[in-house]
């Protein structure tokens, strides 16, 4: 089966830093996407893993281990402004033409 | 022309009519996803279409079909609506080089 499992709900202080775990199973891997959305909006892109390792821009890194089947969205310096939904995805290239298939994502406050 | 844009960004239909959503995406986009999000969930894909061919398909029934057309935009069709149809419709783009996808601001369909 395909399953995308992340926390439901993160609370955490500004200034702080925030961790966001993603732990996926899929029957095929092409990368794996975090999203960030607020209320009513579209998903925006935050970072794309294909490869082991950590991958970091400006305040947001992102990690993956594919043995693990695990990833991690690590969040520096919060600002009340990242309050939103944090959405991990997959890419499961050898299905249905490259289908992303998403948790159910982190809805992540910010608090002063 | 950038971004992906989706319209209507509202829509209230009665139970049992059909409604027609629409996409435009970005020149040289040429693979598009339709992407369903109840509230609170991630986006559950519907399908895909790759040079305006349907290339991937979710678990929605047929009632659920859509048409790319050659300057890139698209359309999602919804026949003999149901309740449990009200939710955020999401159009997402990409370029074949590209691994990452826009998503459009959505359409969240009310049915009544």
């Amino acid at each position: 089966g395909q399953n995308i499992d992340q926390p439901t709900e993160m609370t955490a202080t500004e200034g702080a830093i925030v961790q966001i775990n993603c732990t996926y199973q899929t029957s095929g891997f092409n990368g794996l996407f975090w999203y960030q959305q607020h209320a009513g909006e579209a998903p925006t892109f935050l970072s794309y893993n294909v490869l082991d390792g950590l991958e970091e821009k400006g305040r947001f890194s992102s990690f993956l281990s594919r043995s693990k089947g695990y990833s991690y969205l690590l969040l520096k310096e919060l600002q009340m402004k990242d309050s939103a939904s944090y959405l991990c995805a997959v890419r499961d290239l050898y299905n249905q033409g490259g289908k992303l298939i998403f948790g159910q994502g982190t809805e992540l406050s910010v608090k002063p | 022309e950038t971004g992906v844009t989706q319209s209507p960004t509202h829509l209230i239909k009665t139970r049992g009519q059909q409604v027609t959503l629409r996409c435009s995406s970005q020149s040289g986009h040429n693979t598009v996803s339709w992407y369903q999000q109840a509230l609170g969930q991630g986006p559950q894909f519907i399908f895909q279409y790759y040079r305006e061919e349907e290339n991937g398909r979710g678990n929605f029934p047929p009632r659920f079909s859509g048409l790319q057309f050659p300057n890139y935009s698209s359309e999602l069709n919804v026949n003999a609506l149901e309740l449990d149809d009200s939710a955020l419709y999401l159009c997402a783009s990409r370029d074949r080089g590209s691994a990452g996808y826009t998503f459009g601001s959505g359409t969240r369909l009310t049915v009544v």
